[in-house]
């Protein structure tokens, strides 16, 4: 079974400053998918960026960044000159590519951003 | 229109209660899941369906039941609620042949369970 450990409960960083949002997972599998999703205070899951296991590049979004290190089994994501409207929980996810169940989550990281 | 809907928003039952979750969604996918998230736990599979014949424990479907009544149709039940299924509930789609088998969640339904 596959594991995802997100090591930082909360954060706190000023307004346009970078931060990064630590992961990091455990499977035996080789072929898999990424995910960073955002929960703001409304509650929806959102999707902020996705990375496919065999791509060594790592995946972008705007301000969104991943450090991607397969060998580490690290996932980290990255927020350049982050806002107000970043304030929310990230959630981890892992899922085996081809797999018919569904994402394995972390517990999720309370990231505020302070004005 | 949102793609996933899920019905009630919020709810608040006592215990020993029977409650009903919908979930339905306009996407056309043939996969749905049952999520719940607890505080500082992230969010934890109950039940997921393939297609309409296909139904599949996930990490914690003790004390749950599920019905996918039509393809666009999955609802979570609670025979008799207890406290600590208090949580927030999750439903998500996905297409089998997706890109990165990406999942879409409804808004999520707030349990109490006094």
């Amino acid at each position: 079974a596959q594991t995802v450990t997100q090591s930082q409960p909360e954060m706190s960083v000023q307004e346009a400053e970078t931060v990064t949002l630590s992961c990091t997972y455990d499977t035996s599998e080789n072929n898999y998918y990424l995910f960073w999703y955002k929960q703001p205070p409304s509650r929806q899951m959102i999707l902020v960026i996705r990375q496919e296991a065999y791509k060594q590049q790592n995946a972008t979004e705007n301000r969104f960044s991943v450090n991607f290190q397969k060998a580490a089994k690290s996932f980290s994501l990255k927020i350049s000159d982050s806002q107000l409207g970043d304030t929310a929980m990230y959630f981890c996810a892992f899922k085996e590519r081809g797999g018919a169940d569904g994402l394995t989550f972390g517990k999720g990281t309370h990231l505020i951003i302070q004005p | 229109d949102a793609d996933v809907t899920q019905t009630p928003r919020n709810r608040i039952t006592k215990t020993g209660k029977r409650i009903m979750l919908e979930c339905s969604q306009t996407k056309g996918h043939d996969r749905m899941y049952w999520y719940r998230q607890d505080p500082g736990l992230g969010l934890r599979l109950i039940y997921y369906s393939f297609d309409v014949k296909d139904i599949n424990k996930g990490e914690i479907s003790d004390g749950y039941s599920v019905s996918r009544q039509a393809q666009a149709k999955f609802s979570l039940s609670l025979e008799s609620a207890i406290p600590n299924q208090t949580a927030l509930y999750f439903c998500a789609t996905s297409l089998a042949s997706g890109s990165y088998n990406e999942q879409f969640f409804g808004p999520g339904t707030r349990l109490t369970v006094l």
